[in-house]
């Protein structure tokens, strides 16, 4: 079936760095991507909506500044963490809506922040 | 706006017993979609069955099946014959049916299979 392949799994940076988190689309195009958040023992919540060739739509309460989000082709989109701080660490994982359409939505296997 | 919500937040379970996940949800959508992921330690997403809010029978892939009682806006998750691999996060979500594409996720529901 269709895969989402996220990179990378973990990653721990130091405060203040900025961190990058790939996100593809493996064998079909996907114009549109979405970047959840999901603090331990919590559910996911909905970061912002990834459109290739045009800006992303965030979520209330999301700093777009903070997370910038670039979807430059049909299978990559980046979420970057800037000026990183240890209240952004988390787990952060996005999400593919397969190919010819369907219902299903495809996740990434997630990336584990911590910023120390 | 959309709202799931799941009641259990672990439940215990012997193998190859059948379990059921409660998932209750609101919307004022008059079609929606109804998923259930599983999520593993490693933190995948796994997706597992899907329900069409206009679909007149209950879904069912293999093992898992989905009770969808429209009136009492309940979609449960029904696993037979559980087995070790299943003891994970157990999360319910929803969308619109058409236009916007954003899940609402339940809180979800740890499941661990007793051996």
């Amino acid at each position: 079936g269709a895969v989402v392949s996220q990179h990378p799994s973990w990653v721990i940076c130091k405060s203040g760095t900025s961190v990058k988190i790939e996100c593809r689309s493996l064998d079909f195009q996907a114009t549109t991507m979405f970047w959840y958040r999901q603090f331990p023992k919590q559910s996911l919540m909905l970061m912002a909506t990834s459109n290739e060739g045009s800006k992303a739509t965030y979520e209330q309460g999301v700093e777009k500044d903070k997370f910038l989000i670039n979807h430059a082709s049909l299978t990559l989109s980046t979420l970057t963490v800037t000026s990183a701080h240890p209240e952004d660490s988390s787990f952060y994982i996005c999400s593919a809506r397969g190919p010819a359409g369907g219902e299903k939505l495809f996740f990434g296997s997630g990336t584990q922040l911590s910023v120390l | 706006a959309q709202k799931i919500t799941q009641t259990q937040p672990g439940m215990f379970v012997q193998e190859k017993e059948a379990v059921t996940l409660d998932c209750t949800y609101d919307t004022s959508d008059q079609s929606y979609g109804l998923f259930w992921y599983k999520q593993p330690s490693s933190g995948e997403m796994i997706f597992l069955i899907y329900q069409g809010s206009y679909d007149e029978q209950n879904a069912t892939e293999g093992r898992y099946s989905l009770n969808f009682q429209k009136a009492r806006k309940s979609a449960n998750l029904v696993i037979s014959a559980s087995q070790l691999g299943d003891s994970a996060m157990y999360f319910c979500a929803m969308r619109p049916q058409f236009g916007n594409e954003k899940l609402t996720f339940g809180t979800g529901t740890r499941l661990t299979i007793i051996p």
